[in-house]
């Protein structure tokens, strides 16, 4: 199974866009690249998805690098309430494996 | 507003107990699923269920069997409860694997003593 690889911890101040990276070089080209975030004390909430090209929704942007070995969550400006950890998972479409990692913890800072 | 229940927030149980985690989702999702996370390890899938009464194993079924008798309910047992079982228990739901987008609940810390 593909695996992600992202960075364990990572701050932004409040106001400022936030840019969390995704490693999945050894994605395939059925996978689909899945970003969820999980506050305290809740379970994980569905953020954006893609399969090739950059995603927009009312939450974040998803920019996918073009041989899709890497991708980027961009929170255009974080608040407080965007403190979460975040995870970027692949899913191969049509199969129920999603590969969670160990997510990047973001700490937003007033 | 979608809506995935877990029946218990938190619960203490001894070993060699039967425990029972309950998960009920009100959207008429195919697919549910189990996941334990643990610190360090990230989630991990137990079991996935794609219809009433099947499911198929995921990536560490051992010491838990789960039930879906009905759609919306999705059950996950622990036979003989072990201290190693302590862990925080996600329930997830999906309409298909399409999309692919998944609902969780808040998640059942259990405490094995």
């Amino acid at each position: 199974d593909a695996k992600t690889t992202q960075p364990n911890s990572m701050e932004s101040n409040e106001e400022e866009p936030v840019h969390l990276p995704c490693n999945h070089s050894t994605i395939s080209g059925t996978d689909y690249i899945h970003w969820y975030r999980q506050l305290p004390s809740q379970g994980p909430e569905y953020v954006i998805h893609g399969l090739t090209s950059n995603v927009n929704n009312r939450m974040a942007s998803l920019a996918i690098a073009e041989d899709r070995k890497s991708s980027t969550l961009i929170l255009h400006r974080a608040t407080l309430r965007d403190a979460a950890v975040y995870y970027c998972i692949l899913r191969t479409s049509g199969t129920y494996k999603y590969i969670f990692g160990t997510g990047t913890r973001l700490k937003v800072l007033a | 507003d979608v809506k995935v229940t877990q029946s218990s927030r938190y619960l203490v149980k001894r070993t060699g107990e039967k425990v029972f985690l309950e998960c009920v989702q009100d959207m008429d999702h195919e697919n549910m699923f189990w996941y334990r996370q643990d610190p360090g390890l990230g989630l991990r899938l137990i079991y996935f269920s794609y219809d009433v009464k099947m499911k198929e194993k995921g990536d560490i079924p051992e010491g838990y069997s789960v039930s879906r008798e009905k759609k919306e309910r999705f059950s996950l047992i622990l036979e003989s409860a072990s201290t190693n079982q302590t862990s925080m228990y996600l329930c997830a739901s999906s309409l298909n694997l399409g999309t692919g987008e998944l609902f969780f609940g808040e998640g059942s810390r259990l405490t094995v003593l």
